[in-house]
């Protein structure tokens, strides 16, 4: 079955530096992959969208990569703040589904 | 412009009971999904509907259902709740529908079902 792995269920990092999730997918070569971020007691909120011929796609502070070679995306937050504390998410759709990741729970520390 | 809105925002329940939870999307949204999100895991597909029919369902029992009306807005229904039923339901809307993963999803703040 098609299957999400996101690289650990925490990652602490210091206030400033830059935060990279990683995203592994198996059994699947989706042609779009999202990132979302989910706040606690809250919904996920969509952050960005790359589909597989784009190697990288950038909105401000965030970037996305996506390698269909190694089955990998990369979410990089620079100049991390407290702020950016959350749980990220990563999605592809395969046939009628949204396939999510278990998520990265992300603490930047001031 | 009012996001994605759900109700309940808290439901608690016993086992046997059923439940209708109730998603409202962003205005001119056409497709509804719906979704189970267990403490500590990634939300779950349950179904998307788009224009009142049924686009996709994932792998959950009959005992889960839902259906979309004429303005949109859309009802997911779980018959014979179990104990496993707990979770935090999300709805998300989208323009038209995910037929390949190219529409970015609006979420709710979902509503937590309790099953005692």
């Amino acid at each position: 079955s098609q299957k999400i792995e996101q690289n650990s269920e925490a990652l602490n990092i210091q206030e400033g530096k830059t935060a990279t999730l990683t995203c592994n997918y198996t059994n699947y070569s989706p042609a779009y992959l999202q990132w979302y971020r989910q706040d606690p007691g809250r919904g996920p909120v969509f952050l960005l969208l790359i589909r597989e011929n784009e190697k990288e796609k950038r909105k401000e502070r965030l970037k996305v990569t996506f390698d269909t070679t190694l089955k990998q995306s990369l979410f990089h937050i620079t100049a991390s703040q407290p702020a950016d504390s959350a749980t990220y998410l990563c999605v592809f759709f395969y046939g009628q589904n949204f396939v999510f990741g278990p998520g990265t729970r992300l603490s930047v520390l001031p | 412009d009012a996001g994605v809105t759900q109700s309940p925002t808290h439901l608690i329940k016993t086992r046997g009971q059923h439940v209708t939870l109730r998603c409202s999307p962003i205005s001119g949204h056409k497709s509804v999904s719906w979704y189970q999100q267990v403490l500590g895991q990634g939300p779950q597909f349950i179904f998307q509907y788009y224009e009142k029919e049924e686009r996709g369902r994932g792998n959950f029992p009959d005992r889960f259902s839902a259906r979309q009306f004429p303005n949109y807005s859309s009802e997911l229904n779980v018959n014979a709740l179990l104990l496993g039923d707990s979770a935090l339901y999300l709805c998300a809307s989208s323009l038209l529908v995910t037929g390949s993963g190219n529409q970015p999803q609006h979420f709710g703040d979902g509503t937590r079902l309790s099953i005692l």
